[in-house]
């Protein structure tokens, strides 16, 4: 079972609009969550890190937020542009290893249409 | 734009082929790291390193292997290639002393 839940699977908006991808994730202990944006045919590239004891994280117009209580975090969008569609990948890492496993969530397919 | 960079980009071979999957990053890291991704799906490390002469496999089974014989590089090998071979695979370095990942471009490849 995926440890890593990300909603909506797929949403599509306007051009200008703001939006806000969800990111739920079970993995225990916790070290980090980090969004990646993967545009098609291309390997992820990293929008935010943030640790326990970070709540937000901003990124130009990506602005990332986490409760470590409720293991939750969203990634929002502002004024979003053609070239924000791609894939948003949540990513968490535990404690349990020095190689600090990653769970990868299976992405939010963002359409931003003109 | 992190300095990993993946060839080829495009494969399509046959059955039975063995190929190679290049991986190299100019950024001195320890770290690296294979993972193979299905369209819609996420992410699965099929194997790591540490550093040189450092390897191990990841999560997913793979009849894959590795190499690292020098710190930028890290092949990946397919002694005989099938059609459930057919993935994206994509190479990653970090350094030690962080918890950030860089990725390459990926490598699609098509096992016929």
């Amino acid at each position: 079972k995926n440890q890593v839940e990300q909603s909506p699977q797929s949403l599509i908006i306007l051009e200008g609009k703001n939006c806000t991808l969800q990111c739920n994730y079970t993995v225990s202990p916790f070290s980090n969550l980090r969004w990646y944006k993967q545009d098609t045919g291309r390997g992820p590239v990293s929008l935010t890190i943030m640790t326990f004891s970070e709540n937000t994280k901003s990124n130009g117009r990506y602005t990332a937020t986490l409760d470590a209580d409720t293991k939750q975090s969203s990634l929002h969008i502002t004024a979003s542009q053609l070239s924000d569609s791609a894939s948003y990948i949540c990513v968490v890492s535990d404690r349990g290893s020095t190689l600090g496993r990653l769970y990868f969530g299976r992405g939010t397919q963002l359409t931003v249409w003109p | 734009e992190a300095d990993i960079y993946q060839t080829p980009r495009y494969l399509v071979i046959g059955t039975g082929k063995k190929i190679t999957l290049e991986c190299s990053q100019t950024m001195g890291h320890d770290k690296m790291y294979w993972y193979q991704q299905d369209p819609g799906m996420e992410l699965h490390l099929i194997h790591y390193s540490y550093g040189v002469n450092s390897t191990e496999k990841g999560d997913l089974s793979s009849e894959s292997t590795v190499s690292r014989i020098r710190t930028e590089h890290f092949p990946l090998t397919l002694e005989s290639a099938r059609p459930s071979h057919t993935s994206q695979y994509l190479c990653a370095s970090s350094p030690t002393e962080t918890y950030e990942q860089y990725f390459g471009p990926g490598t699609r490849l098509t096992v016929t």
